[in-house]
């Protein structure tokens, strides 16, 4: 049972504009949102979160939106650049403070 | 340097041979995470610990155990290892359970159980 779901596995785009990836979550206990983004070889590492309490958070070229009604969230990079060219995974957590539930990633390509 | 370390890198093995994974990290961090990271499925989170002594389980403890006797080392061990444990494994570290947004993670290591 996924909880957390990334339905598109990649994504390509242009340079200079605009990747919006996608995440979907079914439950409503989670209230903490994080993005990350994966290098090949290299371990995860933080990108950007929100918490349930916002819709909008803004650093730089990321901003991520969520959508508690739809249970969606998303996260938008303007402008893309080459090395944005990673693995982005988004994470959920709730009451259980600790448990960090992770969607299936989606694989971004930014050409120049 | 701050830094999650783990060892081995990179690992073969058979069925059925105990192994164990180490994590170490250097910044004093009281919470510590394993997950694992397979094609398809994403990451997903085996244990955590909030602090010594103190572990849980993640979404896909089943086959695995884990030890934090003291604060700095997390390892994950593998009692008897099956061909569906062969994965990508991440040691995590993070100054605390509410402050998952510094999460840091290790390099991984990559294992094959044959």
């Amino acid at each position: 049972d996924q909880q957390v779901k990334q339905n598109s596995p990649s994504l390509s785009v242009q340079e200079g504009r605009i990747s919006i990836l996608n995440c979907d979550y079914t439950n409503s206990m989670f209230d903490y949102f994080l993005w990350y983004k994966k290098y090949p070889a290299e371990g995860p590492t933080f990108l950007i979160s929100i918490s349930s309490i916002k819709d909008k958070n803004e650093d730089g070229r990321f901003t991520v939106f969520l959508n508690k009604s739809a249970k969606h969230l998303s996260l938008h990079i303007v402008p893309s650049q080459p090395g944005d060219s990673a693995v982005y995974f988004c994470a959920a957590s709730g009451t259980s403070y600790g448990k960090l539930t992770f969607g299936q990633g989606t694989i971004l390509t930014v050409h120049p | 340097e701050a830094q999650v370390t783990q060892n081995p890198r990179y690992l073969i093995t058979v069925t059925g041979k105990k192994l164990t994974v180490t994590c170490s990290q250097n910044m004093n961090h009281e919470y510590m995470s394993w997950y694992r990271q397979d094609p398809g499925l994403g990451l997903r989170q085996i244990y955590y610990s909030m602090n010594v002594e103190v572990t849980d389980k993640g979404d896909v403890p089943e086959g695995y155990k884990v030890s934090r006797k003291e604060k700095r080392n997390f390892p994950l061990i593998l009692e008897s290892p099956s061909p569906n444990q062969t994965s990508l494994y991440f040691c995590a570290s993070s100054p605390s359970a509410l402050r998952l947004n510094e999460q840091f993670f290790g390099p991984g290591t990559r294992l094959t159980v044959l």
